[in-house]
């Protein structure tokens, strides 16, 4: 049974930190890895989408890399900006016939001024 | 290109009744799947339709029901109400069945049970 966890929980961090959020995986036959940003009471923004096939992923100052044989998947975040605080959550399909997507638990981010 | 919408923003209910939740699409999606989201827990997958068929379906009850229309919009409902179903409900949206397509979420439901 696939199982997702982030850590940390929670994290707060000065503006213009370099910061890594990490996510674990125990089923590494997965497809693709996707990452989400998720403001307070609001729906999920897609962020970043790992195909099983790449290493790594560039989204302006987000880099996500996947590491299938480790179970891991990180999230690197350049010169953050107060704008970056919300939680991020990864999620993995959790079959290959449907879209169901397995989510971790989501690291809170708070970057202070 | 319009993303996906949900509707309603927000809704109360008392324990033991129904509730309907709609989704729309984004255009060119045939697929939908939804989630329920507990505060400060990630999603659940509750079920997804593709092509207006039940297409897999996670851990709920069959109170827990759904429907695809033609045009690919879809509408969860919900009967018997408990408390604990109080939760903020994600659609999404992917132009397929399988597991490589991205899915798109739109900005949810919150559904207070009281």
């Amino acid at each position: 049974k696939q199982e997702v966890t982030q850590i940390p929980a929670a994290l707060s961090v000065p503006e213009g930190e370099n910061l890594v959020l990490n996510c674990s995986f125990t089923d590494s036959a997965i497809y693709n890895l996707q990452w989400f940003r998720q403001d307070p009471g609001k729906g999920l923004t897609s962020l970043l989408l790992i195909q099983s096939s790449q290493r790594e992923q560039t989204s302006g100052r987000l880099n996500a890399s996947l590491d299938k044989s480790s179970g891991r998947s990180t999230l690197y975040i350049a010169a953050s900006q107060p704008g970056d605080s919300a939680t991020y959550l990864c999620a993995v399909p959790g079959s290959s016939n449907t879209g169901k997507l397995i989510f971790g638990q989501g690291t809170t981010l708070q970057v202070k001024p | 290109e319009t993303g996906v919408t949900q509707s309603p923003t927000h809704l109360i209910k008392t324990r033991g009744q129904q509730v309907t939740l709609r989704c729309s699409s984004q255009s060119g999606h045939n697929t939908v799947s939804w989630y329920q989201q507990a505060l400060g827990q990630g999603p659940q997958f509750i079920f997804q339709y593709y092509r207006e068929e039940e297409n897999g379906r996670g851990n709920f009850p069959p109170r827990f029901s759904g429907l695809q229309f033609p045009n690919y919009s879809s509408e969860l409902n919900v009967n018997a109400l408990e408390l604990d179903d109080s939760a903020l409900y994600l659609c999404a949206s992917s132009p397929g069945s399988r597991s490589s397509y991205e899915q798109y979420f739109g900005p949810g439901t919150r559904l207070t049970v009281t």
